[in-house]
C-alpha cells in the first residue's frame, strides 16, 4: 500500500518561498495512472486543492496559486515538490501531498499523507 | 470556480441514528461529486466518488446520491467511529474545489 510523507521547514517568513516535499513509498511516482497533488487547510477551515503534477512532468495548478506556485516531481528519489513563493499569513496551513488514481477514482484523492503544518511570521 | 456549500454546519446525532449531509454546487457537476471524512489529527479519507461509488473498503452503511446540484452523503446507522468532520468534492470542473465541511458529532 502506496505511503506519502510530507517533510519541510514549520515556519516561513512573509515573503519567502514555502518549499515542501513529498516521499512516496510502497509504490512508485512513475507506475500508474497517477497524478500527485498538494492540497491545504488552513487552521479551522476547508481543504483547497493546489495542483498536481504526473509522472510526466506535466502539471496543473489552480489558478488561485498560478503565479506563485511550482510543483516538481524527482523520480530518482520518488519525491514530488511544492514550492509557494511570496507567502504570507494567509498562506499558513496544514499541506497535505496526496494521490489522484486515475484509473480507479479519476479527479479524486485516494492516499494521502499526514499533514506537515507551515506557519509563516517573522 | 464552482462553489460547495454543505449543511448543516454541525449535525448532533446519537449512535445508531441516521446523518443525512447535504453538498449543494453553484452550478451542475453532473454526477462527479465525492465525499471524504476526516477524523481530528488525520489526513481525509475517501468515502465516496461519482456521487454514489463507494470506495475500496468502505462500509455499506455510507450511501451517496444525487445529481446535478445537489448532493447526498447518508450514514445508515452512526458508528462510534463515525464522528467526524466530511467534505464534499467536486470535479467536474476546474479548479478541483471542496465544500467547507459538516462536523457530525455525538449528541
Amino acid at each position: 500500500q502506496v505511503q506519502l510523507q510530507e517533510s519541510g521547514p514549520g515556519l516561513v517568513k512573509p515573503s519567502e518561498t514555502l518549499s515542501l516535499t513529498c516521499t512516496v513509498s510502497g509504490g512508485s511516482v512513475t507506475s500508474g495512472s497517477y497524478y500527485w497533488s498538494w492540497i491545504r487547510q488552513p487552521p479551522g477551515k476547508g481543504l483547497e486543492w493546489i495542483g498536481y503534477i504526473y509522472k510526466s512532468g506535466s502539471t496543473k495548478y489552480n489558478a488561485l496559486f498560478k503565479s506563485r506556485v511550482t510543483i516538481s516531481v524527482d523520480t530518482s528519489k520518488e519525491q514530488f515538490s511544492l514550492n509557494l513563493n511570496s507567502v504570507t499569513a494567509e498562506d499558513t496551513a496544514v499541506y497535505y501531498c496526496a494521490r489522484i488514481d486515475y484509473g480507479a477514482y479519476t479527479h479524486y484523492f485516494d492516499s494521502w499523507g499526514q499533514g506537515t503544518l507551515v506557519t509563516v511570521s517573522s | 470556480e464552482i462553489v460547495l456549500t454543505q449543511s448543516p454546519a454541525t449535525l448532533s446525532l446519537s449512535p445508531g441514528e441516521r446523518a443525512t449531509l447535504s453538498c449543494r454546487a453553484s452550478q451542475s457537476v453532473s454526477i462527479y461529486l465525492g465525499w471524504y471524512q476526516q477524523k481530528p489529527g488525520q489526513a481525509p479519507r475517501l468515502l465516496i466518488f461519482d456521487a454514489s461509488s463507494r470506495a475500496t473498503g468502505i462500509p455499506a452503511r455510507f450511501s451517496g446520491s444525487g445529481s446535478g446540484t445537489d448532493f447526498t452523503l447518508t450514514i445508515s446507522s452512526l458508528e462510534p467511529e463515525d464522528f467526524a468532520v466530511y467534505y464534499c468534492q467536486q470535479r467536474n470542473n476546474w479548479p478541483l474545489t471542496f465544500g467547507g465541511g459538516t462536523r457530525v458529532e455525538i449528541k
